[in-house]
């Protein structure tokens, strides 16, 4: 149980260009779900925090007209980065909480999508 | 806000030695303090968490002590095994669900 998992897991586009991933929650509901961004040999990031129904809480210092999330139903957040730049090539990945398993605070995590912006 | 420091950065031990990893946090309304591992351009993989409410917490070869006097924990793993190469990462979180990682430690096992 509490399967994650993200498409594309790589996508290489120009710069100027729009990417959106696509975060799923494959065998439950999560009504949240947490979007991060790792560089290389780097932690985890946590850019924002995506709500079911309702706006993203962006991170301080994360652009949220660039990083655009959207959350309309309970197993899929999108996260769209627009007009990319090549300083966004970065590790995207995301999680969920599976609030009626387990520990209340347990995130689960998608695999990954690698971007690069030519 | 929370800030979560990791060391160390490096660890190399040999195979069947004990290796051991510590996270400092600042925010003491932190409750929950899970450890993930994560290999290469993989996602990372919960191994073991603890609440506030204890001290702590075995899992077979994983274990993980939480001192919150002094806002540390730390976690253990006995007989290390090539296959427990990779890089661990602590993480703090409050009632809000949130994580703040720690800056990650890349543990070598040498056989």
């Amino acid at each position: 149980g509490a399967v994650v998992s993200q498409h594309p897991s790589r996508v290489i586009c120009k710069s100027g260009t729009s990417v959106k991933i696509e975060c799923r929650s494959l065998d439950f509901q999560a009504t949240t779900m947490f979007w991060y961004r790792q560089f290389p040999k780097q932690s985890l990031m946590l850019m924002a925090t995506s709500n079911e129904g309702s706006k993203a809480t962006y991170e301080q210092g994360v652009e949220k007209d660039k990083f655009l999330i959207n959350h309309a139903s309970l197993t899929l957040s999108t996260l769209t980065v627009t007009s990319a730049h090549p300083e966004d090539s970065s590790f995207y990945i995301c999680s969920a909480r599976d609030p009626l398993a387990g520990p209340q605070e347990t995130q689960y995590f998608g695999p990954g999508t690698r971007l690069l912006v030519l | 806000g929370e800030n979560v420091e990791q060391h160390p950065s490096t660890l190399s031990v040999q195979e069947g030695d004990s290796a051991v990893i510590k996270c400092t946090y600042s925010d003491s309304a932190s409750n929950y303090f899970p450890w993930y591992k994560q290999e290469l351009g993989k996602r990372p993989q919960l191994i073991i968490d603890i609440r506030s409410n204890v001290g702590e917490k075995k899992d077979q070869r994983i274990a993980v002590t939480l001192n919150k006097t002094a806002k540390h924990f730390s976690l253990h793993i006995t007989e290390t095994q090539p296959e427990d190469s990779a890089v661990y990462f602590c993480a703090a979180s409050t009632g809000t669900y949130k994580y703040i990682f720690g800056t990650g430690t890349r543990l070598k096992v040498l056989a």
